[in-house]
């Protein structure tokens, strides 16, 4: 089963507007990570926002929010006013540290912010 | 957050060659760290993890011979693509342990590799 599941390839947002990302994971362990990344066209991935499976706010970084719904693992991104340099590709992962460390990557989904 | 670093950020090899890929902790000591494969248009596949001292653990189905690691020091990771072929063409990017966000992984800006 997958790990990391991102529904939405592809979305469009109007500029200033808000858009929600869907992310919604597997897991058995009680302890995990969840995180989210942005990698515009230069490649490189750029951390946006973590939320831990113990917290119990949602998660926030400035324009970021995570909408973090345990009992249906789900771990949306609210993307709010949006900008112009937020197209680019957006990856929810999910870390587990009980299962070797590594991070587990959805597919992605592809965001354009039109002017 | 931590930095790492990754050179060459691009690089066009004829096949048959070998490309070195390396990966560097700025600033702070890394005992693991990570290698990832994304083709265009996919997520990141991860490929291997690189222990400082000792060997590679390598993922399901990834050449062991193919793609060697390197992890002589704390602060370093090579990947050597050996023998390259046109199908070894893509992204690779390395990430190590944040030790600044807890869970938190930071990522090299990535390689892009054209095997011609």
């Amino acid at each position: 089963a997958q790990k990391i599941t991102q529904t939405q390839p592809g979305m469009f947002v109007q500029e200033k507007e808000a858009v929600t990302l869907d992310c919604t994971y597997d897991t058995s362990d009680q302890s995990y990570g969840l995180f989210w990344y942005k990698q515009p066209s230069s490649g490189e991935m750029i951390f946006l926002i973590y939320q831990g499976s113990y917290d119990e706010q949602n998660a926030t970084e400035g324009r970021y929010s995570l909408n973090f719904q345990k009992a249906r693992k789900s771990a949306n991104l609210v993307i709010s006013a949006s900008q112009l340099g937020d197209s680019a590709m957006y990856f929810c992962a999910m870390r587990e540290p009980n299962t070797g460390n590594q991070f587990y990557f959805g597919t992605g989904t592809s965001l354009t912010v039109i002017p | 957050g931590a930095v790492v670093s990754q050179h060459p950020s691009w690089v066009i090899c004829k096949s048959g060659t070998s490309v070195k890929i390396e990966c560097r902790s700025l600033d702070f000591q890394a005992t693991t760290m990570f290698w990832y494969r994304q083709f265009p248009k996919q997520s990141l596949m991860l490929m291997a993890t690189s222990n400082e001292g000792s060997k590679a653990t390598y993922e399901q189905g990834v050449e062991k011979d193919k793609f060697l690691i390197n992890h002589a020091s704390l602060t370093l990771s090579t990947l050597t693509v050996t023998s390259a072929h046109p199908e070894d063409s893509s992204f690779y990017i390395c990430s190590a342990a944040d030790p600044v966000r807890a869970f938190g992984y930071t990522f090299g800006s990535g390689t892009r590799l054209t095997v011609v």
